[in-house]
């Protein structure tokens, strides 16, 4: 049984650049909410997406922007990248009547030079 | 402002010891608690999980006790192993629209030294 995954791993990129993260769920999962962890930090909520709607969102700007496909895996943009955007992502997917119960992938590790 | 506090960032126990982490918060309206572990290059890892209108969960050596009272909650790991050392994050879920948003703390590094 594949739990969530991500891709890709890690990622450069330049001031300015517009990035796309990956990520399935864990099976038999249907909501992806998506984090950003920096350094020595908690992982901070950016939205969450059930039913390829944004279900409800974190205190991020318009910069990011996410998708969920039919199959319910998901991705997260994020454009006219800042310095301050570099930090670990992460997924979590859950299922709808268990949506606090979250699994997480390894996460994309993102630099912006 | 931060409503999930993890006050101690780090933590070192004995092999077969107890660990007790500890975590605060401040939103009353939190209705589950979970605590995560984390390794390096990892993604956190789902450990427990506690209701809010429970004062106690166990699973195997981990046990999650809440004081609603005092907006308090612990993890104790018992016996600790060397395998247990990792940053561990107490997280908090609150429903908004329907689905369940998690806060995070700041996270406390355990090591457990054989």
């Amino acid at each position: 049984d594949a739990g969530v995954t991500q891709s890709p791993t890690h990622l450069i990129k330049t001031r300015g650049q517009q990035v796309t993260l990956r990520c399935s769920p864990k099976s038999g999962h249907d909501t992806v909410s998506w984090y950003q962890q920096a350094l020595g930090q908690g992982p901070q909520f950016i939205f969450q997406y059930y039913e390829e709607e944004e279900r409800q969102r974190g205190n991020f700007p318009d910069r990011f922007s996410g998708h969920q496909f039919p199959n319910y895996s998901s991705e997260l943009n994020v454009n006219a990248l800042l310095l301050g955007d570099s930090a670990l992502y992460l997924c979590a997917s859950s299922s709808d009547d268990l949506s606090y119960e979250q699994y997480f992938g390894p996460g994309t590790r993102l630099t912006v030079t | 402002d931060q409503q999930v506090k993890q006050n101690s960032p780090s933590l070192s126990v004995q092999e077969g010891r107890i660990s007790i982490l500890n975590c605060d918060y401040t939103n009353s309206m939190f209705d589950y608690f979970l605590w995560y572990k984390k390794y390096p290059a990892e993604g956190p890892t789902f450990l427990i999980s506690i209701s809010s209108i429970k004062d106690k969960n166990e699973d195997g050596r981990f046990t999650v006790f809440l004081n609603k009272s005092a907006k308090h909650l612990s993890l104790h790991i018992v016996p600790s192993q060397p395998g247990d050392s990792a940053v561990y994050f107490c997280a908090a879920s609150e429903k908004q629209g329907g689905s369940e948003k998690l806060v995070f703390g700041k996270g406390t590094k355990l090591t457990v030294n054989p």
